[in-house]
């Protein structure tokens, strides 16, 4: 079965450091991994996929991820955080997006960037 | 472009009633949407998968009865809450993907808030 894991339920960090959102996954196959950033009372806004190809991928906002096979892993990345940047963040998986193009949602963390 | 909207964005409503949610997707085609259930500060849900013009397919637990989708066009799906609880309260999300979807990527509403007295 497929399962996300984002351990942190929530990140602090201060206004221009570098931030961090933590994901692991678990799929049979290949997996396609996606960040999606929820602000209150609002739906999900996609920021960034992994399909194939780099393992680096850049997204929305100056957010980036990347792959890790070997660790199953795909962390959310910033440079420099903005206060702006304070959400709810969730990772998803699917194992067979050009098919039912279901998506497994890991927990969500909340980040919350101090001035 | 790839908007998804939603209507309502919040409703209120008596128990025992029935309620009607909109998604639509407005700039472009989507032969498949989904239903999100969200708690407070919990992660989404999926309920189903809507194809245009087929039957929508319930993930496991969801009532089909209860929670009613309809998908009567490339731009329009429904979601009706029939007979409605106070447990069935939350936050109800859809989304969408193109017609042809190469990108992979969900396009998300805004949500719908569902209070049900």
């Amino acid at each position: 079965a497929q399962s996300v894991a984002q351990p942190e339920d929530q990140v602090n960090v201060a206004e221009g450091n570098p931030l961090t959102v933590k994901c692991t996954y678990s799929v049979s196959g290949n997996p396609y991994l996606f960040w999606y950033v929820q602000y209150p009372n609002r739906g999900l806004q996609f920021l960034l996929k992994y399909i194939t190809g780099d393992n680096l991928v850049k997204g929305s906002y100056g957010f980036e991820a990347e792959f890790n096979k070997s660790q199953t892993s795909f962390h959310l990345k910033k440079p420099s955080a903005l206060v702006s940047d304070s959400a709810l963040y969730f990772c998803a998986v699917s194992a067979s997006p050009s098919n039912t193009g279901k998506l497994i949602f890991g927990q969500g963390t909340t980040l919350q960037v101090k001035p | 472009g790839a908007v998804v909207s939603q209507h309502p964005s919040w409703v209120i409503c008596k128990s025992g009633t029935s309620v009607k949610i909109e998604c639509r997707s407005l700039d472009f085609q989507a032969t498949t949407m989904f239903w999100y259930r969200q708690f407070p500060k919990q992660s989404l849900m999926l309920m189903a998968t809507s194809n245009e013009g087929s039957k929508a397919t319930y993930e496991q637990g969801v009532e089909k009865d209860k929670f009613l989708i309809n998908h009567a066009s490339l731009t329009l799906s429904t979601l009706t809450v029939t007979s409605a609880h106070p447990e069935d309260s939350s936050f109800y999300i859809c989304s969408a993907r193109f017609t042809g979807e190469v990108l992979y990527e969900q396009y998300f509403g805004p949500g719908t808030r569902l209070t049900v007295t």
